[in-house]
């Protein structure tokens, strides 16, 4: 079956580590997404790749880093210096342009002790 | 930067009523897309919009470019239809923006 994978669904991690979310996809879409949904806010984009070996950011890209070294696999890493991790991270994949509909990954919730 | 602005924030009906979700966007848009997100989080895609109206089961979508808005109805409602409904327009780029989402619960 195609789908989005994003490993694990809860992390714990304490305060000063850098800590990797896994996502992978297998539908060969070009695009892959990373968001943030904190509670009473919609999803904001952190990164964002439209093809392999590139990415962007988005709106709150800053304490984040990603690799696009493969089409199927776009894993998001949250360094020390994001100021607030604590969240629930969700992953897409398209295949392409805001006009096509997008995947979504079941999410990691990431907590920061 | 395109402001989406979902109405009502927070909606209880009961079974079997007709359910009508609204939202609004500030600035012209390339799509607009409804989507699900169930309480253990997972997100699923409802619907794509460029213009006028899709239909699928017991969900109508329909925008209207003019006016910068768009609705979402449930038909029948059902208390699997429960959940956080959630509007995001996209424009020439790759990105969406999101709206808050309006939680929906349909009691039995």
């Amino acid at each position: 079956d195609g789908g989005i994978t994003q490993s694990p669904k809860y992390l714990f991690r304490k305060e000063g580590q850098n800590v990797t979310l896994s996502c992978e996809q297998n539908l060969n879409h070009d695009a892959m997404y990373w968001y943030r949904q904190d509670p009473g806010q919609g999803l904001r984009l952190i990164y964002y790749s439209q093809i392999v070996n590139d990415f962007q950011k988005g709106d709150i890209a800053e304490g984040y880093s990603v690799s696009r070294e493969k089409k199927e696999s776009f894993p998001l890493t949250v360094t020390s210096a994001q100021k607030n991790p604590t969240a629930f991270y969700l992953c897409a994949s398209s295949k392409g342009g805001s006009y096509n509909e997008q995947f979504f990954g079941p999410g990691t919730r990431l907590t920061v002790l | 930067k395109n402001e989406v602005e979902q109405s009502p924030q927070n909606l209880t009906a009961q079974e079997g009523e007709f359910i009508t979700i609204n939202c609004s966007y500030s600035v012209g848009i390339s799509a607009l897309h409804w989507l699900q997100q169930h309480p253990g989080g997972g997100i699923v895609s409802l619907f794509m919009l460029s213009s006028g109206k899709k239909k699928h089961g017991r969900l109508i979508a329909t925008i209207n470019i003019q006016e910068k808005h768009s609705s979402l109805h449930i038909t029948a409602s059902h208390p699997r239809d429960s959940a956080v409904y959630i509007c995001a327009v996209g424009g020439s780029n790759y990105k969406l923006t999101f709206g808050k989402g309006t939680l929906l619960t349909v009691n039995p």
